[in-house]
């Protein structure tokens, strides 16, 4: 089974810093998730990638498939991205099943203005 | 706009009553899943569907049932609740041909059990 680890676990920082967000898992995937959880819980997609880097707006996440690992960045921080990220990756070797997913434990991110 | 929802947002209950949590998806997905969320634990996989009437076992089945009779719906069971099953309760779906699993989350439910 993969093991998904994030870092840090929370994240304070101040308005227009830039944020870097990591994992790293253990086993070869097919595909490496960011999600974000706002308070009051519902779960949205990010980033869904294999190889090479995405950018949307002022977030990007790249993977380097070789040291299994990923990072997700934010340029200019802004209040209203205060949420908890989420790595969860897609494998052959998740829990659950075939089409199952394994979650790092998330990020918790304040941004304070 | 592709949507999965949750029958409750919030839900209190007695330790020992029978619980049904509700999830319906409107994109014609074959693959359902539901997750419990806890603090430091993270997301982790009750039961999932890839058909209807069909279900597979996730990490922690214990204590819990589901069932799937239409493929837009997948029903959550809690047959006799425990006050350790206090947690945010999450479905989701996705497409059985998606290489990448994405997947589609509803709005979760938090439930407590007294």
């Amino acid at each position: 089974k993969n093991e998904v680890e994030q870092s840090p676990q929370n994240l304070t920082a101040q308005e227009g810093e830039f944020i870097t967000i990591n994992c790293s898992y253990s086993v070869g995937i097919s595909a490496l998730h960011w999600l974000q959880q706002h308070p009051g819980g519902g779960i949205v997609s990010l980033f869904m990638l294999s190889s090479g880097k995405k950018k949307h707006g002022r977030l990007i996440a790249t993977i380097n498939i070789q040291e299994k690992h990923s990072s997700l960045h934010i340029t200019a921080s802004h209040p209203r991205d205060s949420a908890v990220y989420i790595c969860a990756v897609s494998s052959p070797y998740s829990g659950g099943g075939a089409d199952g997913l394994t979650f790092g434990k998330g990020t918790h991110l304040i941004i304070q203005p | 706009d592709v949507k999965v929802t949750q029958s409750s947002r919030y839900l209190v209950k007695r330790t020992g009553e029978k619980v049904f949590l509700e999830c319906v998806q409107d994109m014609d997905h074959e693959n359902m899943f539901w997750y419990r969320q806890d603090p430091g634990l993270g997301l982790r996989l009750i039961y999932f569907s890839y058909d209807v009437k069909m279900k597979e076992k996730g990490d922690i089945p214990e204590g819990y049932s589901v069932s799937r009779e239409k493929k837009e719906r997948f029903s959550l069971i809690l047959e006799s609740a425990s006050t350790n099953q206090t947690s945010m309760y999450l479905c989701a779906s996705s497409f059985w041909r998606s290489s990448y699993n994405e997947q589609f989350f509803g709005p979760g439910t938090r439930l407590t059990v007294l």
